[in-house]
């Protein structure tokens, strides 16, 4: 069965520290992808990256990046030099091309951060 | 802007009085779905559609139903809500590939009592 386990329930760190978030998966599948969603304080879902399962580069996107290792089934996130705008429930995702037609993703509980002045 | 449309953001009802939550995305998306969000369970999927009189349960479908006449929009229906009920919603939209990310509206915030 897929699965993804978000570890940390609650981050708090100071402002400019780094902080990094874990998320691990299960499938029996070898094409997935894996995603993270940012919910702020406000509620909404808002989509921050997407990866397949053939690329293992890292990503980096301004004080974001993110770590995929196949081999340890792991797509981590690392905020760096947090601040206080970054407070919000994060969460990891995953998504089976082989569901048939039902697109949903499977989601980790989510980890949240707080960021404090 | 690309974006979908959930409509009330906040709603505070009895049991038993049918209600319809509004979903509307602008982005000619075939897939839709709608997730809730309990604190503890994380997300889980209610319903989706894959395009126009073409929907389907998710994983907690008991007591939802839901329609998809036009492209665009895809209420959710409760037609007898119950304090199990009470729950954040979200809709979702996306391409309908794997590989691509859905848009989620800005939640419903439903309190039966």
């Amino acid at each position: 069965a897929q699965k993804v386990t978000q570890a940390q329930t609650e981050i708090s760190v100071v402002e400019k520290e780094d902080v990094t978030l874990d998320c691990v998966y299960e499938t029996r599948d070898t094409t997935y992808y894996l995603f993270w969603y940012k919910q702020p304080p406000s509620g909404e879902l808002v989509f921050l990256i997407r990866r397949n399962s053939f690329d293992e580069q890292n990503e980096i996107s301004g004080r974001y990046s993110w770590n995929f290792q196949k081999s340890t089934s792991s797509f981590n996130f690392t905020i760096t030099a947090s601040q206080v705008v970054d407070s919000a429930v994060y969460f990891c995702a995953l998504s089976d091309p082989n569901a048939g037609n039902n697109r949903k993703l499977i989601w980790g509980l989510g980890t949240s951060l707080a960021v404090n002045p | 802007e690309a974006q979908v449309t959930q409509n009330p953001r906040y709603l505070i009802t009895v049991t038993g009085k049918k209600l319809t939550v509004t979903c509307s995305q602008n982005m000619n998306h075939e897939y839709m779905s709608w997730y809730r969000q309990d604190p503890g369970l994380g997300l889980r999927q209610i319903y989706y559609s894959m395009n126009v009189e073409v929907t389907d349960k998710g994983d907690v479908p008991e007591g939802y139903k839901v329609s998809r006449k036009e492209k665009r929009n895809f209420p959710l229906i409760l037609e007898s809500p119950s304090p199990n009920q009470t729950s954040l919603y979200f809709c979702a939209s996306s391409l309908g590939q794997a590989n691509t990310e859905a848009f989620f509206g800005q939640g419903t915030r439903l309190t039966v009592v």
